[in-house]
């Protein structure tokens, strides 16, 4: 079974709507949870670290749920830059990061 | 701002060469990673390190090497390359802290083996 479980999508989305992402992990030990965003041919970046409380960075909502071992996506008023891949990424043991497939994101005029 | 920087955006190599990958990062980070990215498997991580001469094998190490002889610099060798090594390879660096701290990415190698 793998570590972290994506839908690979494509969602698409017209502008303005609202759209979410969930990504499963298997381990419960895991600690730390990020979303990265990843552009077509270009690195991942950090979009936002997720917190056991949940969090929000602009149109942006992360959520963690520990007893169902998934964390959550949310995006509010997609804006066509949004279009991207967005990776699920959960950390144990330190140095070890586990990082989904990615879910494709297609925000349409 | 942390920069991580791959010395190849593209690599054609022959089955059996040895490959040389290399990466320097900026901001004095302990830790540097290597990871290879396919369709639909994600990001794996081959090797990483957390200091200089030190290493530690990741999910996929067979066929892969690494060395850091100096803290800002993390070279992926590939003793024979092989077709199954075609891939996107990412080097990331980060700090060592309390709490997790985000990794940087450089932005990738593409090697295609013939």
């Amino acid at each position: 079974r793998k570590e972290v479980e994506q839908d690979p999508g494509p969602f698409n989305v017209p502008e303005g709507a609202t759209v979410a992402f969930n990504c499963t992990y298997s381990n419960s030990a895991s600690q730390s949870f990020f979303w990265y965003r990843q552009d077509c041919r270009k690195e991942p970046k950090l979009l936002m670290s997720v917190y056991s409380s949940g969090n929000e960075d602009g149109r942006f909502t992360a959520q963690l749920n520990r007893a169902s071992q998934y964390i959550s996506l949310l995006i509010r008023d997609s804006k066509l830059s949004d279009s991207a891949t967005y990776l699920c990424v959960v950390n144990r043991d330190f140095n070890k990061f586990y990082f989904g497939s990615g879910t494709k994101l297609n925000v349409k005029p | 701002d942390v920069k991580v920087t791959q010395s190849s955006r593209y690599l054609v190599k022959r089955t059996g060469e040895k490959v040389f990958l290399e990466c320097v990062q900026d901001m004095d980070h302990e830790n540097m990673f290597w990871y290879r990215q396919d369709p639909g498997l994600g990001l794996r991580l081959i090797y990483f390190s957390y200091d200089v001469k030190m290493k530690e094998k990741g999910d996929i190490p067979e066929g892969y090497s690494v060395s850091r002889e100096k803290k800002e610099r993390f070279s992926l060798i590939l003793e024979s390359a092989s077709t199954n090594q075609t891939s996107m390879y990412l080097c990331a660096s980060r700090e060592t802290g309390v709490l997790v701290t985000e990794a940087f990415f450089g932005q990738g190698t593409r090697l295609t083996v013939v």
